[in-house]
């Protein structure tokens, strides 16, 4: 299955500002997926990631709080912008290694925004 | 779009007794039910998945049974230990490359 490594694991943040997080896949996929989870909640999916064209939003997220990059095959990063107390929660990228099965997750970011 | 119902929210059982957690889906299309489980502070691991040309899979004390007409699925645990205490989420997507719709989840505690 793949490998993905998810920076940073945690941060703390002023209200205002933005985030940046990262996912490295050791292999090459077709699809990435942002989800966020909320504290005790389950994942709810913010948007797909395709690479070499626009991210597809989940209703409810917009590209202007979250826009996503997708430059590679391997690679996506996540910005949550203009961050409030409202946007404090876990976020995960997530891959589905190949053959429509085995989807895994890197291992979280952690923002509060204080 | 497909939806995911769980059931129960939380569930406690004594050490050595199984555990049951059951997922509805809406979408006929759906193929593939996988299941997490969440330790505290870490991300979901997959730990056993179903296709839906499949009616049963075990995989030492876990196992996943569907039934396709009523559109459900469930997890068994048997002889659950307390390292079994988790949040598990069942899943479901009817093509790959789609993103994974979630149940809520389902916190289990084992009472040694």
């Amino acid at each position: 299955s793949a490998v993905i490594s998810q920076k940073p694991s945690r941060d703390i943040c002023q209200r205002g500002t933005s985030l940046t997080i990262q996912c490295q896949v050791d292999s090459q996929v077709t699809m990435m997926f942002w989800y966020r989870q909320q504290p005790g909640q389950s994942l709810t999916l913010i948007a797909t990631a395709n690479q070499g064209s626009e991210a597809t939003y989940e209703s409810g997220f917009v590209i202007d709080k979250f826009p996503i990059s997708r430059p590679n095959l391997t690679f996506s990063t996540l910005t949550v912008s203009n961050m409030s107390p409202e946007d404090s929660s876990i976020y995960l990228c997530s891959v589905e290694p190949g053959g429509g099965y085995g989807y895994t997750f890197g291992s979280g970011t952690r923002l509060t925004v204080v | 779009g497909e939806n995911v119902e769980q059931h129960p929210s939380t569930l406690s059982v004594q050490e050595g007794d199984s555990a049951v957690i059951k997922c509805t889906y809406s979408d006929s299309a759906s193929n593939y039910f996988p299941w997490y489980k969440q330790e505290l502070g870490k991300r979901p691991q997959l730990i056993i998945d179903i296709r839906s040309n499949v009616g049963e899979k075990k995989d030492q004390r876990i196992a996943v049974t569907l039934n396709k007409t009523a559109k459900h699925f469930s997890l068994h645990i048997t002889e659950t230990q307390p390292e079994d205490s988790a949040v598990y989420f069942c899943a479901a997507l009817n093509s790959g490359n789609t993103p994974l719709v979630f149940g809520k989840g389902t916190r289990l505690s084992v009472i040694a």
